[in-house]
């Protein structure tokens, strides 16, 4: 298996624009995850889905900020309009469905580096 | 609410040095515990991981063992390599959790040759 796919994995944008960030899971997997590392913050995380069903947004910073799965093979994170302050690492992680003993694992991405100027 | 909380680093130590990086815990219930690691570039992998109170997570060299009494999780190693350098983190779940990850601050470990 490939693992867990993002795309793109450096993105450079100016203030106001928007931003789409792209996940693919680990097929088979139920559950996926949207966190956010910076140095002052450490790592959050923005928001969960159970079987493409969003669970938890409470780490969604504002309005701002929108997630979608519309299927079980891919999500996004979208941004709109970007801040400076949102310069930051946006990881996507997948596991299996709550309830199967794989549970606990979380798979990560390698991450998008996105700097907003 | 479930929380965990690691020693801040940095962390630099010489090639064959010992390791250890504390993590204490706050949770309702009985939390599983682990260890992940980040290599520069890269996101996180799991380390290691102890389900219930005594149990002994290990992986390349490296050790936890879940203290319930003192509600810990410290990450061992015995000789340290130039390759172990990373950041280290500190999570748990189950508990309060509901399931997901609930992560410490990170511990960037530097290992000089």
């Amino acid at each position: 298996d490939a693992g867990v796919i993002q795309s793109p994995r450096h993105e450079v944008t100016e203030m106001g624009q928007e931003v789409t960030l792209r996940c693919k899971p680990i097929s088979g997997h139920n559950s996926l995850f949207w966190y956010r590392q910076t140095m002052m913050r450490g790592l959050e995380l923005l928001i969960y889905f159970n079987n493409n069903v969003p669970i938890d947004d409470s780490g969604m910073p504002e309005d701002r900020f929108s997630a979608k799965m519309p299927n079980a093979s891919f999500s996004t994170l979208k941004i709109q309009p970007s801040e400076p302050r949102d310069s930051a690492v946006y990881f996507c992680a997948s596991r299996l469905g709550p309830g199967t003993s794989g549970a606990h694992e979380q798979f990560f991405g390698p991450g998008t580096r996105l700097t907003v100027l | 609410g479930d929380s965990v909380t690691q020693m801040e680093g940095p962390v630099t130590l010489s090639e064959e040095a010992f390791l250890t990086i504390n993590c204490t815990y706050t949770a309702t219930g009985y939390p599983s515990l682990f260890w992940y690691v980040q290599y520069p570039g890269e996101g996180l992998q799991l380390l290691l991981k102890a389900t219930k109170a005594d149990d002994k997570g290990s992986n390349k060299g490296f050790e936890a063992t879940y203290r319930k009494e003192t509600t810990s999780f410290h990450l061992e190693k015995g000789s340290v390599q130039v390759s172990d350098s990373a950041v280290y983190f500190c999570a748990l779940t189950g508990g309060g959790s509901q399931g997901n990850l609930i992560f410490g601050k990170g511990t960037k470990l530097s290992v000089k040759p």
